[in-house]
């Protein structure tokens, strides 16, 4: 059955540096989503992507956030200058459609960043 | 705006027992809602989906859920439970195309 992978599984890095998270969405989806969730909270939206664009980012998604599909299978979430409270389980999702409300969003295994 | 809420943050139940995890929502528009399932170091499983018509929901591994409008909820039930079922639930409401999800329920289930 095709799913959504995601590397690393985990990343630790320091205050200030750059990370990229990356996503293999399942090959014949066209939306993209990133969400996190802190320790012990829920899980958020971040930000979803369609046609080589965002089309609906949260307030969370501010400028320290960019998301792009370098090629036709990857998907990363870049967090330029990393914070503290960055550190959470990102998670990234994808589905066949988007507009169509039922549609099933499917979830890779997420990547747990750690900021020190 | 839609919301969702999930009451108790842990559910525990002997195996065999039943299972009943609490949702409600709040949405201004007839909503679509989801349950998923988080195994311990796996990502979100979607387990069931409410979207139109049949307002009881099957879904896999014995979990259903029931779409109740008059009373805003969307519990999720099995009706004997298994170790295998010991998880965090998440209970979701769908807006626009982002999800958005409640707080979870950790299910223990002892033998």
């Amino acid at each position: 059955e095709p799913e959504v992978t995601q590397t690393p599984s985990h990343q630790v890095t320091q205050m200030g540096q750059e990370v990229i998270l990356r996503c293999v969405p399942i090959s014949n989806h066209l939306y993209f989503y990133w969400y996190r969730q802190i320790l012990g909270q829920k899980v958020e939206f971040l930000v979803s992507f369609y046609n080589n664009e965002i089309s609906e980012k949260s307030e969370i998604f501010d400028d320290q956030f960019s998301v792009e599909r370098p090629d036709g299978s990857n998907f990363t979430l870049k967090i330029r200058s990393t914070k503290l409270e960055d550190s959470a389980m990102y998670f990234c999702a994808s589905s066949e459609q988007a507009l169509v409300g039922q549609e099933t969003q499917y979830f890779g295994p997420g990547t747990r960043l750690l900021v020190l | 705006a839609q919301s969702v809420t999930q009451l108790g943050s842990h559910v525990s139940v002997s195996e065999g027992a039943l299972v009943l995890l609490r949702c409600n929502y709040s949405s201004s528009v007839p909503p679509y809602l989801f349950w998923y399932v988080q195994y311990p170091n796996q990502g979100l499983q979607l387990l069931l989906k409410y979207t139109t018509g049949a307002t009881l929901v099957k879904g896999i591994n014995g979990f259903e859920a029931e779409f109740k409008k008059s009373e805003t909820s969307f519990h999720l039930t099995k009706p004997s439970a298994h170790m295998s079922d010991a998880a965090e639930y998440f209970c979701a409401v769908k807006n626009t195309d982002k999800l958005i999800f409640g707080t979870g329920t950790r299910l223990q289930v002892f033998p």
